[in-house]
């Protein structure tokens, strides 16, 4: 059974700092993995999908990188903002069905 | 505007009371998913349905019913077997062909039992 797992649960950084998410999943037979922002009480924003056959995707400040064969996703967030500061979420496609999520690193960027 | 809409916001359930949560897309997906959050943690999938008229159980789906009548909605039931129910619940759809494209999410019902 396919497990997500996000490290650190919480970070906390000044503003303006490079910053770097991690992402590990337990079996490496995925279809995408897809990279989701989460504000306090509301719903999920995608931010990235990097498809099974790609190592990386890019969007304004953030790289999402994939290593299939390691099981580990990284999100690079360039130049944080205070407006960065929320919940990311991390999931990949199991049997190209359903999405299965890691827990969330909540981030918090200090003006 | 396109997009996935879920009503109520907020949802109060009395002690043995089953209650219904809307979710409606106008995106014309075919799959729709329902998911749990709770506190601190990620989405666990309750129901899927990837076609009108099927609907497949995903890791908690105990405690709950579904229906796919018409392509644009899947109605969520907490009937009154879950016990555990406050919750954050998310419904999202994505293109046919699942695993292939993003997910769209509403912006979610708070449950919360009186």
């Amino acid at each position: 059974k396919q497990e997500v797992t996000q490290i650190p649960a919480a970070l906390s950084v000044p503003e303006g700092e490079n910053l770097v998410l991690n992402c590990s999943f337990t079996d490496s037979a995925i279809y995408n993995l897809q990279w989701f922002r989460q504000d306090p009480g509301k719903g999920l924003t995608s931010l990235l999908l990097i498809q099974s056959s790609q190592r990386e995707q890019t969007s304004g400040r953030l790289n999402a990188s994939l290593d299939k064969s390691s099981g580990r996703s990284t999100l690079y967030i360039a130049a944080s903002q205070p407006g960065d500061s929320a919940t990311y979420l991390c999931a990949v496609w199991e049997g190209a069905q359903k999405l299965v999520f890691g827990q969330g690193t909540r981030l918090t960027i200090n003006p | 505007d396109g997009g996935i809409t879920q009503s109520p916001k907020y949802l109060f359930r009395k002690e043995g009371q089953n209650v219904t949560l809307s979710c409606e897309q106008n995106l014309n997906h075919d799959a729709m998913y329902w998911y749990r959050q709770d506190p601190g943690q990620g989405l666990r999938l309750i129901y899927y349905s990837q076609i009108v008229n099927d609907f497949q159980k995903g890791d908690i789906a105990e405690g709950y019913s579904v229906s796919r009548e018409k392509k644009e909605s899947f109605p969520l039931t907490v009937t009154s077997a879950q016990k555990n129910p406050t919750a954050f619940y998310l419904c999202a759809s994505s293109p046919r062909g699942v695993g292939l494209g993003t997910q769209y999410f509403g912006p979610g019902t708070r449950l919360l039992v009186l």
